[in-house]
């Protein structure tokens, strides 16, 4: 079974610029998780989606940063303009949203804001 | 405070210890606890997971959830260099809300 892919791996953009990250869950996977990681702390989760439909999306600093899930299987998650505390790492995941509902991670995007 | 507190480390053992992880949570609501290794330049990938108290046991990890005391450990036996990575334990409550509360990770060192 294959996991979650994330391109591009690694990104490294100037201020003010936009940048945009791509995640493709597991097949059959309804439920998809974008996180923020800085550096030494925990996920931070930016939004959920369930299917189509947005769950939650209450940490996500939406002047800048957007998301969407297009026919509910692959999503971009786009920033725009990037700042300096941007820098961290974007972590897809993916669930079946069952009762035990483990979260499978993609290997992520390393994002530096120059 | 925090709703999961995790110290962050680093721990730096021998090949061969015995590794204790914690974390402490406040919310009394959280049913389901999860361990979550992490190497370097990867994302997480689940270790444990347990519901409601108790202990479980998976070769040389065992976890371990208090929820008296509010308290969740994970206890790695036989140490091995392949065990260094950073450790991250996360919870969540029941029903339709899924989603995880994160601790900071441990991050851990096993020396050969």
């Amino acid at each position: 079974e294959a996991g979650v892919a994330q391109s591009p791996r690694y990104k490294i953009i100037e201020k003010r610029q936009s940048v945009a990250f791509w995640c493709n869950p597991i097949s059959g996977h309804a439920t998809l998780y974008w996180y923020q990681q800085i550096l030494g702390q925990g996920p931070k989760l930016l939004i959920q989606f369930q299917n189509n439909g947005v769950v939650d999306d209450s940490q996500l600093p939406k002047d800048r940063f957007s998301a969407e899930r297009l026919k509910g299987v692959d999503s971009t998650l786009k920033i725009q303009p990037a700042k300096l505390e941007d820098s961290a790492v974007y972590l897809c995941a993916s669930s079946l949203f069952q009762v035990t509902d483990t979260q499978y991670f993609g290997p992520g995007t390393r994002l530096t804001v120059l | 405070q925090k709703e999961v507190e995790q110290d962050p480390g680093p721990l730096s053992v021998p090949e061969g210890a015995i590794v204790s992880l914690n974390c402490t949570y406040s919310n009394s609501a959280f049913q389901y606890f999860m361990w979550y290794r992490q190497y370097s330049r990867k994302g997480p990938e689940l270790l444990m997971y347990t519901y409601s108290s108790g202990n479980k046991e998976d070769g040389r990890f065992t976890a371990q959830v208090d929820k008296s005391s509010k308290y969740i450990s994970l206890f790695i036996r036989d140490s091995q260099p392949s065990d260094s990575a950073t450790y991250l334990c996360a919870m969540r409550g029941g029903g339709n809300n899924r989603k995880l509360i994160w601790g900071l990770g441990t991050s851990l060192a096993v020396n050969p």
